[in-house]
């Protein structure tokens, strides 16, 4: 079955501290991953794709099939990165989007 | 820069009522989407649209659901007789060329309360 697992419910850290959100992915094709965030009060959005392996906002995230992880990373946090963060697997001819439970990143100054 | 636009923001329904949830997409975009996420839990995916047409729904789409673009713009979802169990933040998204390229925008989200 089709998952997508991100363990840490919270991840609190400080202002300057290297961040990881953690996600795990069960899938046995060919994946495509995303993170999507949502500020306080705002909606989600995109932030970034595996396909088009960029940085935003300083975030990156690489594949590792082997070990089927799709870890987002920031060397280091801002307070304005504070927010909750959700890994989602893209699949389907639609390309729909199973979601994790998502990890709320609370950056502490 | 464009939004998907979602009305109401929180609706407040009585158990066994129908409820029509709206969305306009932004306006060239081609793909339609219904999620929903039930407080405490994940995002799950409901409905895609696509070409007048669903294309895709999960196993919650049953047939207390239905999907509809009226009018070229409105992107409705309909729950024809509420449970409790559909209290839930419902999101609209849309796509332009498909979400392989270019990825959702997603709407604000309706807060439904059914009690």
């Amino acid at each position: 079955a089709q998952r997508v697992t991100q363990p840490e419910k919270l991840l609190s850290v400080f202002k300057g501290a290297p961040v990881e959100l953690k996600c795990n992915y069960s899938y046995s094709g060919s994946p495509e991953l995303f993170w999507y965030v949502q500020y306080s009060r705002q909606r989600l959005q995109l932030l970034l794709r595996h396909i088009s392996r960029e940085s935003i906002k300083g975030f990156t995230a690489d594949l590792n099939k082997g070990e089927t992880s799709f870890h987002l990373k920031k060397p280091f946090a801002q307070e304005e990165d504070s927010a909750m963060y959700y890994c989602a697997l893209g699949r389907g001819a639609t390309n729909k989007l199973i979601f994790g439970t998502g990890t709320l990143l609370a950056v502490q100054p | 820069e464009p939004e998907v636009t979602q009305t109401p923001s929180h609706q407040v329904t009585q158990m066994g009522q129908e409820v029509i949830l709206r969305c306009v997409p932004i306006s060239n975009h081609l793909y339609f989407y219904w999620y929903r996420q039930i407080l405490g839990q994940k995002v799950e995916f409901l409905v895609s649209f696509y070409n007048n047409e669903i294309s895709e729904k999960s196993e919650i789409f049953d047939d207390q659901f239905s999907v509809e673009r009226p009018d070229g713009s409105n992107f409705t979802l309909k729950i024809r007789s509420t449970k409790l169990e559909d209290s839930a933040m419902y999101f609209c998204a849309s796509s332009e060329k498909g979400p392989r390229v270019d990825g959702y925008t997603f709407g604000s989200g309706t807060r439904l309360t059914v009690v």
